[in-house]
Parts: structure tokens; C-alpha cells; sequence
């Protein structure tokens, strides 16, 4: 099956900076590689996605690049804000189910 | 966009008791639906798939007779705790896939299920 790694585990940034988030995956089929934010006791909300055959998309202060030869995908938080304080998860699909990496707790400095 | 509503939000019960979650696509149809369990700190793992009108597929050591799991209609799925130990004690999450927007995977706020 799918495993996806996801470093680094925690993330301090000062208010302004970039955040920058890496993840791996392990099967050439996945095509579809979501990001999630989660806070506290709340369930996962799509950030940005991007399928395989984009190497990069941005949505405002946030960006997803993805190497497919690689096998690896990154999330870029430009401007970071308080409110980006939250767990985040990559995940990948090969169309059929969801495998997450293992969330990366952001807090940002005020 | 896509919505997805799962109650309740929150569940305590006795051990030995049954709990029912209910997750709920409001404005799309959901022929495919993954319910997932989130300890502390850790990520969210894959317990179940379940697919409208036939019987779920359960992820390796997930016990399907432990964890019932109907999906009678295109819009709903139901998890059902049955003989709930405070072992399950655990935060539930259910997704939907909207096939014909092309939206990806939405999820539900989650369930905080206590077992005493």
C-alpha cells in the first residue's frame, strides 16, 4: 500500500515568515495529493490540492509543488499569520482511498 | 462546495453500550464513503471503506463485527460502536467523495466518542 512520509513533525515560524512542509509517497499510481489543516477538535479542511499532471498550484499565501519523478510534494505557507497555527496533513490518492502522512504541528510567533 | 455533516460531536457512554455515528453528504451524492479514527497527536487511520449499497471493506485489524457500518443511501453512512470499551474511546472522522464535481475528499467535523 501507500505510505507517505511527512518531516518536519513540529514547525515554530515567526509571524511574516514561510512555513514549508515536505512529504514523500511510495506508489507511482497516486495522482491526486490533497493537503489538510486540522485544529483542535475539529475534523481535517482541504487547503489545497493538486493532481499529477500539475507541478504547481497556488491559491493566494498558499502553495502545493509536486515532483512526480521524485515522488515528493510540498506545502509552502507564505506570510505566515497566527490563524496558520494548526496540525497539517499531506496525503495521497491513486483514486481510491486517502493515505496521510503523520501531520505537522505549525504554530506562528506572534 | 462540497459539505459534510457527521453527529453527533460528541458521545459518552457505558461500557458495553452501542453507539451509532451518522455522516451525511448535504449537497452531493456519495457512493463512496471512509470513516477514519484519530488517537491524540496522530494521524487519521483508514478504518473503513464504505460503499453505497453493498458491505463496507474494512482495513486490515479493524474488527467489522465490532464496527458496523451501513450505507443504505447515496447521502449517508453510519458507523455503529457496538459493545463500546474505553479502549474505543477515540475521535471519529468520516470523508465523502464527490465523484461528479470532481471535489475531492470532504470530512466531517468528527465525532469525540468517550467510553466509561
Amino acid at each position: 500500500g501507500e505510505n507517505v512520509e511527512q518531516h518536519p513533525s513540529t514547525l515554530s515560524v515567526q509571524e511574516g515568515d514561510s512555513a514549508v512542509i515536505k512529504c514523500t509517497y511510495s506508489d507511482s499510481a497516486s495522482n491526486y495529493f490533497p493537503w489538510y489543516k486540522q485544529e483542535l477538535g475539529k475534523g481535517p479542511q482541504l487547503i489545497i490540492d493538486i493532481r499529477s499532471n500539475v507541478g504547481e498550484k497556488k491559491d493566494q499565501r498558499i502553495a502545493v509543488t509536486l515532483n512526480k519523478t521524485a515522488k515528493h510534494f510540498s506545502l509552502h505557507i507564505t506570510e505566515t499569520q497566527p490563524e496558520d497555527s494548526a496540525v497539517y496533513f499531506c496525503a495521497a490518492s491513486n483514486d481510491y482511498k486517502l493515505s496521510f502522512g503523520a501531520g505537522t504541528t505549525v504554530t506562528v510567533r506572534a | 462546495g462540497a459539505v459534510v455533516s457527521q453527529h453527533p460531536s460528541r458521545v459518552i457512554c457505558k461500557s458495553g453500550t452501542s453507539v451509532k455515528i451518522e455522516c451525511r453528504s448535504l449537497d452531493f451524492q456519495a457512493t463512496t464513503m471512509f470513516w477514519y479514527r484519530q488517537f491524540p497527536k496522530q494521524s487519521l487511520m483508514l478504518m473503513a471503506t464504505s460503499n453505497e449499497g453493498s458491505k463496507a471493506t474494512y482495513e486490515q485489524g479493524v474488527e467489522k463485527d465490532k464496527f458496523l457500518i451501513n450505507h443504505a443511501s447515496l447521502t449517508l453512512s453510519t458507523l455503529t460502536v457496538t459493545s463500546a470499551h474505553p479502549e474505543d474511546s477515540s475521535f471519529y472522522i468520516c470523508s465523502a467523495r464527490d465523484d461528479s464535481r470532481g471535489y475531492g475528499y470532504t470530512f466531517g467535523s468528527g465525532t469525540r466518542l468517550t467510553v466509561v
